[in-house]
């Protein structure tokens, strides 16, 4: 069945490196994506989106770039600070419809050294 | 403040009972889901539903059942069906025209 994987398992990096984190999809259907973080015990915390129609978007210290030629997503956080360690997942949005059903990817460990 | 609240945030079940895990929002979103995560896995989609009195099964729906009989509340019940309950339970909501789901903090159910 179609799904959304990661490339990569963990990522480790110092404290003020950039960081990016990968997704592939396999759904050309999917026209919404998401990224979350997601803190040990905690739920998932909504930290950006993309809608197919975008190649490129902008928050505070993320960015999150759409490849669909490829079917490839990825999140990058400038400036990598401690709390930003945590798992990150990417989700995405089958059928169409508009409301939030996702389909998640394995996730990401992210740790950030100080 | 609005939110979604889970209850309890951890539980404990004897193998062969049934246990409700409770869900409120007071986003007066129309959707609400639950996923189940397992450690080192990403969430999957147990039920959700779209609008008060309806539902509909996710992608592991054998062992669970819900209800909708409120607009805010979605609460989940663990069945002595379902042969592996331990793991973690996360709630969500969404209103329509959003994409994005909301969470709560979750409820870590272990079958002892």
């Amino acid at each position: 069945g179609e799904s959304v994987g990661l490339h990569l398992p963990t990522l480790s990096v110092q404290e003020g490196d950039n960081s990016i984190i990968n997704c592939a999809y396999s759904n050309s259907a999917s026209d919404y994506f998401i990224w979350y973080k997601q803190e040990s015990g905690k739920g998932p915390q909504f930290i950006i989106d993309i809608r197919s129609n975008m190649d490129k978007r902008q928050g505070q210290r993320v960015t999150v770039l759409l490849n669909k030629t490829v079917k490839h997503l990825s999140l990058q956080i400038a400036a990598t600070q401690p709390g930003d360690s945590a798992v990150y997942f990417c989700a995405e949005n089958i059928g169409g419809t508009s409301y939030g059903k996702l389909t998640f990817g394995q996730g990401t460990i992210l740790t950030v050294h100080p | 403040d609005g939110g979604i609240t889970q209850s309890p945030k951890y539980l404990f079940r004897k193998e062969g009972q049934n246990v409700t895990l409770s869900c409120e929002q007071n986003l007066n979103h129309d959707a609400m889901y639950w996923y189940r995560q397992d450690p080192g896995q990403g969430l999957r989609l147990i039920y959700y539903s779209q609008i008060v009195n309806d539902f509909q099964k996710g992608d592991i729906a054998e062992g669970y059942s819900v209800s909708r009989e409120k607009k805010e509340s979605f609460p989940l019940t663990v069945t002595s069906a379902q042969k592996n309950p331990t793991a973690f339970y996360l709630c969500a909501s969404s209103m329509e025209g959003i994409g994005e789901a909301f969470f709560g903090q979750g409820t870590r159910l272990t079958v002892v």
